[in-house]
């Protein structure tokens, strides 16, 4: 059990807005920035976002990050088939004392 | 190019031991934080543990601590996962990756390729 939340999957057509959540809690995303990785098949995870919505320089900006309360979202544009990957949400919690991480999101480009 | 490579994976027998290393090159090994990550076979991203830039900072995951010590050589640019009492559960890709800051609190950029831990009997 994940102590951030996220759906198991997700599913898009080229060319489609698709967004995933992330949902922790007051120590976790409630006060600290949230981070995307991306994962794809067979390679190990990539920085997407980093302090809650920015773009690390190489990342099209059809990828856009967001927070609000405990919650964060992935919002993807403009899908393409190259975005079929894994994606987790990951936020430093005060209470644990250590990283945490979503789940992780099967996206699945049709 | 900034570049961390993992070594020291392999098949180990429940309650043995084994010491995972993760060499750094093409960036200032010494002001950087860095952490170890795994990923059970099909499974998600779980954080391992961390150690803040000059190593006076030590963090670890509940499911490891205890068993699990993280140190680092920065004359040689190297990090290190010495891992004990190893269980069946430990079985995963672990990976060694770079943190944004000195303390460990931002983000990881980059990750190694990972090296696989099997434990079985």
């Amino acid at each position: 059990q994940s102590v951030l939340t996220q759906p198991p999957s997700a599913s898009g057509t080229p060319g489609q807005r698709v967004t995933i959540s992330c949902s922790g809690s007051s120590s976790n995303i409630g006060s600290n920035t949230v981070i995307w990785y991306q994962q794809l098949p067979g390679a190990a995870p990539k920085l997407l976002i980093y302090n809650t919505n920015q773009r690390p320089s190489g990342v099209p900006d059809r990828f856009s990050g967001s927070k609000s309360g405990t919650s964060a979202s992935l919002a993807i544009s403009g899908l393409q088939s190259e975005d079929e990957a894994d994606y987790y949400c990951a936020a430093w919690d005060d209470s644990l004392k250590g990283w945490v991480f979503g789940g992780g999101t099967k996206l699945t480009v049709l | 190019q900034v570049q961390l490579v993992e070594s020291g994976g392999g098949v180990v027998q429940p309650g043995r031991s084994l010491r995972l290393s993760c060499a750094a090159s093409g960036f200032t090994f010494s002001s950087y934080a860095m952490h170890w990550v795994r990923q059970a076979p099909g499974k998600g991203l779980e954080w391992v543990a961390l150690i803040s830039y000059d190593g006076s900072n030590k963090y670890y995951a509940d499911s490891v601590k205890g068993r699990f010590t993280i140190s680092r050589d920065n004359s040689n640019k190297k990090l290190y996962l010495e891992m004990n009492s190893l269980t069946t559960e430990d079985t995963a890709v672990f990976y060694c990756a770079r943190d944004a800051s000195g303390s460990g609190y931002n983000w990881f950029d980059p990750w190694g390729q990972g090296t696989l831990v099997t434990v079985s009997s």
